[in-house]
Formats: C-alpha cells, structure tokens, sequence
C-alpha cells in the first residue's frame, strides 16, 4: 500500500535560516506527491505537486521539493525562513485508488 | 472563483440533534471530498463523489451521510452523533477523481457535539 512518513514532528528554525521538512514514501509504481500546509484554524493549501515531469518542483511562497527515487524521498526545503512559514505542513501520495493519503504532518516554528 | 466555500464554520449539536454541513464550489470540478480532521492529526477521508456518484465510502458510520445534489454542491448530514465525533470537517474538489493537479480545500466546519 502507498503510505508517506514524515521524519519530526516538529521542526523549529530562526527566521532567516534554511527550512527542510522530511518526507519519505512507500509506493511499488511511480508516485504522485503533494505538499500542503495548514495554517491554524484553516484548510489546507497546496504548496507544490510532484507529477513525473520534473524531479524538482518549484511552488508557492518561495517552497520548492526535489524528488528522489533511490532514497524514496520527497522533502520540501526553503532557503530562508520568514515568520508567516509558521504552519503545519502535510506530505501526501494519490494512490492507485485515486485516495490522496496524508502523512502524519510536521509543525514549522520560526524563532524571530 | 478559484475557492470551496464551506457552511457553517462553526457548529455545536447535541447527540439527538440532525444536522447539514454545506460545501459549495464553482470551479467546474467534478470530484468532491469529505475529510474529517482532529487536532494535530493529518486529515482522514470519509467520502469521494465523482460526477455526482459516491465511489468511496470509508466504513464511515451511518450516522454520518453525504449527499451530492449537483456538481457544485455537496453536504454531510448528521444524525445521533457522539461526542468523539467532535472534529474540523473538511471539504475538498479537484478537476476530476483521477487527476493528479491536486485539491482545493474548503476553511472547514468546526463541529463540537455536546
């Protein structure tokens, strides 16, 4: 079964400072891998999408994530922290069942 | 218009009381989703509508029954439910069930049963 796992459930970092949020996947065909974030009390927002056209994709806000096969990895960076990245932040795969599964998601702090 | 707009934001209930959660989008989608989220938990599907027919049921309870009455709109009807029900029900769409350009989430309804 397609499943994702997201490595630290919480990740502080200094504004100013590299973000990366780890995700990694289980899929036997090739994935289809989505970035999203929550900000408190709201819905989720597509951040990014990785559909087999590129293996780094670029999203909003400044985010970008490469996708790596041999490390089944998916993991979301941005170069330079700002306060409003303060969110939780969920990786997921469509499954061959056309079901979009979550991770179980990882909450950014940006220290001023 | 590029949004889901769910109805109401807010909802408290008791165990006996019937209630509709409203989910409404003009965006031409014809997939529509209910997810049911608890706090610092990702959110679970409950539902999938495609071209207005349900084709995923998550073994979720028949207290809980989703309606799709057109391609635009989308409703949870609640009934008898129980206080560990209480959650952030949120709705999705995407273009279609089996695309892959991603979903685009509704602010949610806040539901506290009493």
């Amino acid at each position: 079964a397609q499943s994702v796992t997201q490595l630290g459930s919480h990740v502080s970092v200094s504004e100013g400072a590299l973000v990366l949020l780890r995700c990694n996947y289980s899929s036997s065909v090739p994935p289809y891998l989505f970035w999203y974030v929550q900000y408190p009390n709201q819905g989720l927002q597509l951040l990014l999408k990785y559909t087999s056209a590129a293996t780094l994709v670029k999203g909003i806000n400044g985010f970008e994530a490469e996708f790596k096969k041999s490390e089944t990895s998916f993991h979301l960076t941005k170069p330079s922290a700002h306060m409003s990245d303060a969110a939780e932040y969920f990786c997921a795969v469509k499954t061959s069942y056309d079901k979009v599964i979550f991770g179980p998601g990882t909450s950014l702090s940006v220290i001023p | 218009d590029t949004e889901v707009t769910q109805t109401p934001k807010h909802l408290v209930m008791g165990m006996t009381n019937k209630k509709s959660l409203k989910c409404e989008q003009h965006m031409g989608h014809r997939a529509m989703y209910w997810y049911k989220q608890k706090a610092k938990k990702p959110p679970e599907l409950m539902f999938v509508y495609s071209y207005e027919k349900l084709s995923i049921n998550e073994s979720v309870p028949s207290r809980f029954s989703p309606e799709c009455p057109n391609s635009s709109l989308l409703n949870l009807h609640l009934h008898a439910l129980q206080p560990e029900d209480s959650a952030l029900y949120l709705c999705a769409s995407s273009v279609t069930g089996s695309d892959y350009y991603g979903y685009t989430f509704g602010s949610g309804t806040r539901l506290t049963v009493v």
